[in-house]
């Protein structure tokens, strides 16, 4: 199996600030023949079913606000927050489509410092 | 308006059975992969089965596999987890997910708001 981690487990990020959140995969989730990362970005809140934000590493779902961006290749990735909003508390995970099972990063809070 | 109904969850005790369901509404059923996750009181994402829209193909987490069967019938545009033998681990809220074409191979871009499964005697 794939497994993903995610860095930190947690971080607290003044509102208008930047929140980085790290994912890495055991092993590439590039595959070679479409050029494509396969790994998803979801958000989810208190009480609510997760949202899709980010897939493919980088393609913003619809209706996603655009200061969530996702980048990286192979096997480390990053979940940008531009400029943190008072709505984007929520714990946020990764997930690895390339092989079953579709595994998911153990989630990374965030916080309003 | 995509929309997405689980149902069949509940109380159950270790080593029986439970069927849960989906119903789906708003986009064509048929021509989309569907997944079911699920998530432990106060714990994280995992994801349990997928079957896709093309050839019904299926797959399922180690975890389950043997004990857990996913299904779909496009004539009522709904997904199905068939759970037997249950175990205390298995207590979880159980969520019906929509993937972005007929593959497997993709973000989950629909969530229902999820069913709860206890398994306790």
């Amino acid at each position: 199996d794939i497994v993903m981690t995610q860095s930190p487990d947690s971080l607290a990020v003044s509102l208008g600030e930047r929140a980085t959140i790290n994912c890495k995969s055991s092993q590439s989730v590039l595959y070679n023949s479409n050029n494509k990362n396969y790994l998803a970005w979801y958000q989810q809140k208190p009480g609510q079913p997760p949202r899709l934000l980010i897939y493919w590493a980088s393609t913003r779902e619809s209706g996603v606000p655009d200061r969530f961006s996702g980048s990286g290749s192979g096997t480390d990735f990053t979940l940008t927050i531009s400029s943190l909003q008072a709505e984007d508390v929520a714990v946020y995970y990764c997930q690895q489509y390339y092989g079953t099972p579709f595994t998911f990063g153990p989630g990374t809070k965030v916080d309003i410092k | 308006e995509v929309q997405l109904v689980e149902s069949g969850g509940g109380l159950v005790q270790p080593g029986g059975s439970l069927r849960l369901s989906c119903a789906a509404s708003g986009f064509t059923f048929s021509s989309y992969a569907m997944s079911w996750v699920r998530q432990a009181p106060g714990k994280g994402l995992e994801w349990v089965s997928g079957i896709s829209g093309s050839d019904g193909s299926t797959f399922y987490a180690n975890s389950v596999k043997g004990r857990f069967t996913i299904s779909r019938d496009n004539s009522k545009n709904t997904l199905y987890l068939q759970m037997n033998s249950l175990r205390a681990e298995d207590t979880a809220v159980y969520f019906c997910a929509k993937l972005v074409s007929a593959s497997c191979y993709g973000g989950l871009d629909c969530w229902g708001q999820g069913t709860l499964v206890t398994v306790s005697s």
